[in-house]
């Protein structure tokens, strides 16, 4: 099994450019989620789902949109990039109740 | 709002020594997770506490859930260099299983 597979690794934006983070899980979790992780600073949640269909908001979800249209694939799409937005992007996956599991992360600068 | 504080914010120890992060709570927690972040790389989970008073071992770690679930702890016994990287504290809500990460202690351990 891959697990969660993120795509790309690494990514340099302009501001102002618009690009969607890749993320598919194998594992058949319904749970999805999207964290940012600033230097030296824990895991803040952005967007997560519940099933194929559902979103809804986390803690900072502002200037970012997500989309479930399957069980597998749950990306992430950021609109007009700020230097803000410059991070290192989790995806992961679980059952309700389990722990997660993370993909490799996509580091992104914007500049 | 629920706050958990975890400490310290870094540790460095001598291969060998003992290492304790802390999870501190103002309010009960349904459960406690804990991941560990090697440099470079992703969260991987380690473990979940669910009762109080809980307590489980995976070799050389020890986790405990405190009686009034307000608060935990990751003890690692005699630290190797392979121990490095940041530990994490994480806890969810009743709904859906969203997790709040603490900021996480940073682990240098010197050889």
């Amino acid at each position: 099994n891959a697990g969660v597979t993120q795509t790309p690794k690494f990514r340099i934006l302009k501001i102002g450019q618009s690009m969607t983070l890749q993320c598919t899980q194998d594992m058949n979790h319904n749970y999805m989620y999207w964290y940012r992780q600033d230097p030296g600073m824990g895991l803040k949640l952005i967007y997560y789902s519940v099933g194929a269909g559902i979103t809804d908001k986390g803690e900072v979800p502002n200037g970012y949109n997500v989309s479930r249209s399957t069980t597998e694939d749950f990306p992430l799409r950021l609109e007009l990039a700020a230097p803000s937005q410059t991070s290192v992007y989790f995806c992961a996956s679980s059952r309700w109740g389990e722990g997660y599991t993370f993909g490799s992360g996509t580091r992104l600068t914007v500049v | 709002g629920q706050q958990v504080m975890q400490i310290p914010q870094y540790q460095h120890v001598q291969e060998g020594e003992d290492f304790t992060t802390y999870c501190n709570s103002s309010t009960t927690l349904s459960n406690i997770q804990w991941y560990k972040q090697r440099p470079g790389g992703h969260p991987v989970f380690l473990i979940q506490l669910v009762k109080s008073g809980e307590v489980k071992k995976q070799k050389r770690l020890t986790f405990q859930f405190g009686e009034a679930k307000k608060n935990s702890s990751l003890h690692i016994t005699a630290t190797q260099t392979t121990d490095v990287g940041t530990y994490f504290c994480a806890y969810g809500g009743t709904s859906y299983g969203k997790l709040t990460f603490g900021q996480g202690t940073i682990l240098t351990v010197h050889p």
